[in-house]
């Protein structure tokens, strides 16, 4: 079992729709979570980190941690092209390993005007 | 602008030569991490470092190496190409456990 896992996607959604992208992780003593967004060519780039259970508003975006089912998920409201990229969980390993950040395999959101 | 940068951005590397990929970032952050980045397979950890003098293997370590000698540099080496070293390589660093990673620009890497 791949340490950190996502739904596969692609995800389509029309503009101004709620994206909900969803991740798994198995370490159980994880402490840290990420999510990134990356747009095709460039480098991953943070938009939300979360470190504690239940939700985390930013803007547009929502962050949402339960340790005891080892799921993460980020909600983006009122969706916009601009958003259409591709979106990857990264979760931060625990004891010895607690630096080591291991991400999935990304889900691509398109948001179709 | 602080933050890590990679060299080379791009590289054709003929099989059973020797590379280097570069990475220095100048945020006096703790950790680094090389990933690569492969179609439909995501962003895989080939190696990390925690601290100067410390490395630690990741996924897909075979194939590659690391040194960290000071808490700026985090070399890669590919001893030897191989054509299934194809691949987009990132290099990241993070400052405290509980923090984000940042990430360089990439270097594009095509062994033939």
């Amino acid at each position: 079992q791949k340490e950190v896992e996502q739904n596969s996607g692609p995800l389509s959604v029309p503009e101004g729709a709620i994206a909900s992208l969803n991740c798994t992780y198995s370490d159980r003593g994880s402490q840290s979570f990420f999510w990134y967004r990356q747009y095709s060519g460039k480098s991953p780039e943070l938009i939300m980190s979360i470190y504690s259970n239940g939700d985390k508003e930013d803007g547009r975006f929502t962050a949402q941690l339960n340790k005891a089912s080892q799921y993460v998920s980020l909600l983006i409201r009122d969706s916009q092209p601009s958003d259409s990229a591709t979106y990857l969980c990264a979760v931060k390993g625990s004891g010895g390993s607690n630096y080591k950040l291991t991400f999935g395999k990304g889900t691509l959101l398109t948001v179709n005007p | 602008i602080a933050g890590i940068t990679q060299a080379p951005t791009s590289q054709i590397l003929a099989a059973g030569r020797r590379m280097t990929l570069r990475c220095t970032q100048d945020m006096r952050h703790n950790a680094m991490y090389w990933y690569r980045q492969d179609l439909g397979l995501g962003l895989r950890l080939i190696h990390y470092s925690n601290t100067a003098g410390t490395t630690g293997k990741g996924e897909v370590p075979d194939g590659y190496s690391v040194s960290r000698a000071n808490t700026d540099d985090f070399p890669l080496t590919l001893a030897s190409a191989v054509p299934s070293q194809t691949s987009v390589y990132f290099c990241a660093s993070s400052d405290r456990v509980n923090t984000e990673a940042f990430f360089g620009q990439g270097t594009r890497l095509t062994v033939v």
